[in-house]
């Protein structure tokens, strides 16, 4: 059964700083993987989709990796902003026969970027 | 840009009431889903539906669930008799193709069964 974890799950840094956020999914076979922002109370903001066959994709300040095989992502931020304070939740697209695309979240990592 | 739009935004109901959650998925969006976030829990998938028909369902999607697409833009969730643990964000995704397309969220319903 698929697992996500997101280490750590709360992180407070000064504004400015580069940052990483850890994902990792127990079972490498899937379809893609997706980052999510949370604001508090509020829905689901998309942030990047990277596909079993990519290694990485950028939007801005942001940049996504994936490690299919060892089961890992990371989300980079750069010249972190207090407006950058949110959940950030990672999830995959299981790859096993009969799936029609639901997702698989992590608890997601709380965010602060202090002024 | 077009997005998920969901109503209402919180709902109240008394335990055993029926609620209807309602979506308008992403207009040339084909397949449609609900999640629920529990507070301070992960968020968890209930149902997709594509081509009129439930195509895939967890466990927590028992008999006192149920959706449906009424007309050409809502789809909707039902709960036939609430329960205290019902109580959740529930969110409702689209995508335009299944497996390999970007999901979109609307901002969810805050239901709370007292």
């Amino acid at each position: 059964k698929q697992e996500v974890t997101q280490i750590p799950a709360a992180l407070s840094v000064p504004e400015g700083e580069n940052l990483v956020l850890n994902c990792s999914f127990t079972d490498s076979a899937i379809y893609n993987l997706q980052w999510f922002r949370q604001d508090p109370g509020k829905g689901l903001t998309s942030l990047l989709l990277i596909q079993s066959s990519q290694r990485e994709q950028t939007s801005g300040r942001l940049n996504a990796s994936l490690d299919k095989s060892s089961g890992r992502s990371t989300l980079y931020i750069a010249a972190s902003q207090p407006g950058d304070s949110a959940t950030y939740l990672c999830a995959v697209r299981p790859n096993y026969g009969g799936s029609q695309g639901n997702l698989i979240f992590g608890k997601g990592t709380k965010l602060s970027v202090k002024p | 840009e077009p997005e998920v739009t969901q109503t209402p935004s919180h709902q109240v109901t008394q335990m055993g009431q029926e609620v209807i959650l309602r979506c308008v998925p992403i207009s040339n969006h084909l397949y449609f889903y609900w999640y629920r976030q529990i507070l301070g829990q992960k968020v968890e998938f209930l149902v997709s539906f594509y081509n009129n028909e439930i195509s895939e369902k967890s466990e927590i999607f028992d008999d006192q669930f149920s959706v449906e697409r009424p007309d050409g833009s809502n789809f909707t969730l039902k709960i036939r008799s609430t329960k205290l643990e019902d109580s959740a964000m529930y969110f409702c995704a689209s995508t335009r193709g299944s497996r390999v397309t970007e999901a979109f969220f609307g901002q969810g319903t805050r239901l709370t069964v007292v």
